[in-house]
């Protein structure tokens, strides 16, 4: 039981590439949240999916898309990167009418120049 | 938007002091989550929070839900190095999505 992973661990893009984060969990979990996390400002919420084949926007969704690929995998795609997205991004899922607990994989942390 | 307010930013302490953190925020919520990030990892729950004036341990660490709903504390006791990390408040505004809103994190040091 992995948990929830990600994929890559690190990545560097120049200004204007795109790229795919991908998330997938293994605890059978409706909800799947992305985060992105700077210096001093915590945790904050960029897409989520309540459930397989729903997505919705967050607090910061600019210059993001995201794509629930079935139960497992919730992808967070960056068409094309900007310097402000450099940041550590978590991927989290928690299982619908269960707690309030979300579970968090070990982070991408991302790179723009 | 929701404002949560999480103090101290960062403490600086000696191996076996006692630490405290607490977190306020502008309206009153159902449930207070405290979560701890060691360097490089996610984000880890340590103790949830469903009622006001709830006071819950885990180990050496001890939460409280304010009575107002609006303020929960977090106290570790007799701090060792591996406490180490950044400790998050977070809150549940309710909802069937389930989302978070999160404190911006209090940096915690341990000197041997």
């Amino acid at each position: 039981n992995a948990g929830v992973t990600q994929t890559p661990k690190f990545q560097v893009l120049k200004t204007g590439q795109s790229m795919t984060l991908q998330c997938a969990q293994d605890m059978n979990h409706n909800s799947m949240y992305w985060y992105r996390q700077d210096p001093g400002m915590g945790l904050r919420l960029i897409y989520y999916s309540a459930s397989e084949g729903t997505t919705d926007k967050g607090e910061v969704p600019n210059g993001y898309n995201v794509s629930r690929l079935n139960k497992r995998e919730f992808s967070l795609r960056l068409e094309s990167a900007a310097p402000s997205q450099t940041s550590v991004y978590f991927c989290a899922s928690r299982r619908t009418g269960g707690s309030d607990e979300q579970f968090f994989g070990p982070g991408t942390r991302l790179t723009v120049l | 938007g929701q404002q949560l307010n999480q103090s101290p930013q960062s403490m600086f302490i000696q191996e076996g002091e006692d630490v405290s953190m607490n977190c306020t925020s502008s309206s009153i919520f159902n449930t207070w989550l405290w979560y701890k990030q060691e360097p490089g990892e996610g984000p880890v729950l340590l103790i949830a929070l469903y009622k006001a004036g709830e006071l819950t341990s885990n180990g050496r660490l001890t939460a409280q839900f304010g009575i107002t709903r609006k303020d929960s504390f977090l106290n570790i006791s007799a701090s060792i190095p591996s406490d180490v990390g950044i400790y998050f408040c977070a809150l549940s505004p309710g909802g069937s999505q389930g989302n978070l809103i999160f404190g911006k994190g209090t940096k915690l040091s341990v000197k041997p």
